[in-house]
């Protein structure tokens, strides 16, 4: 079946302004995570879904981030007054429960001017 | 919380060289362990995953991994390169309790043809 699907692939937005990125998961699976990943860097945790289950958001490094997951579907990452800092790649990865290999979308190259 | 350390930034191999990339992790609970690799232009995608039993695990492409529990340890290895395992390798730690993923920041592999 199909892959992780991610949107928009490409994101440029001007500073200050909000900014929400699209995750399609695979179907069928219940956790959902987000990363982000900064040029020349690794895989930084954004937020995880599981479920039902509240999110784990530790990873989410300031308020202006915030994600939401509709059942076990699509999610939408938001970012509010975006800042140059936030320029990155954002990956998403869903697995299901019992397999636990994470299969990854292509990613929303976020570029903040 | 877990973290992922991998030694290594960027290893560059001549062609048939041996390869061996470190992965240190520290976490208080029991673990499944994954390395993951991005081809230049590609998505991320699991190499070889680590959940219990026989602590030397066999990937995909001839790589194989080492889980020593003593060392914290999961190293990636491979007896002989070839130019198409250039990619990023990027080492990942799931906590079984809270589920929660975390990846090192990711060794640059480059192997001269």
């Amino acid at each position: 079946g199909a892959g992780v699907s991610q949107s928009p692939s490409n994101k440029v937005t001007e500073k200050g302004k909000d900014v929400e990125l699209r995750c399609d998961p695979i179907s069928g699976h219940t956790a959902l995570y987000w990363y982000r990943q900064r040029l020349g860097q690794g895989l930084e945790f954004l937020i995880y879904f599981q479920g039902n289950s509240a999110p784990d958001k530790s990873g989410l490094p300031s308020d202006r981030f915030s994600a939401e997951r509709t059942g076990e579907s699509v999610s939408t990452l938001t970012i509010q007054r975006t800042q140059q800092e936030d320029s990155a790649v954002y990956l998403c990865a869903s697995s299901s429960q019992v397999a636990d290999t994470q299969y990854f979308g292509p990613g929303t190259r976020l570029t903040v001017l | 919380a877990q973290s992922v350390s991998q030694h290594n930034h960027h290893v560059i191999l001549s062609e048939a060289a041996s390869l061996e990339l470190g992965c240190n992790y520290s976490y208080g609970g029991t673990v499944n362990l994954f390395w993951y690799v991005q081809y230049p232009g590609q998505h991320l995608q699991l190499l070889l995953k680590y959940f219990s039993g026989d602590p030397l695990v066999k990937g995909i492409k001839g790589f194989e991994a080492e889980f020593i529990k003593s060392k914290f340890s999961f190293n990636l290895r491979k007896p002989s390169v070839q130019w198409s395992d250039t990619a990023e390798y990027f080492c990942a730690v799931r906590g079984t309790v809270n589920n929660d993923m975390r990846f090192g920041a990711g060794t640059r592999l480059t192997v001269k043809p």
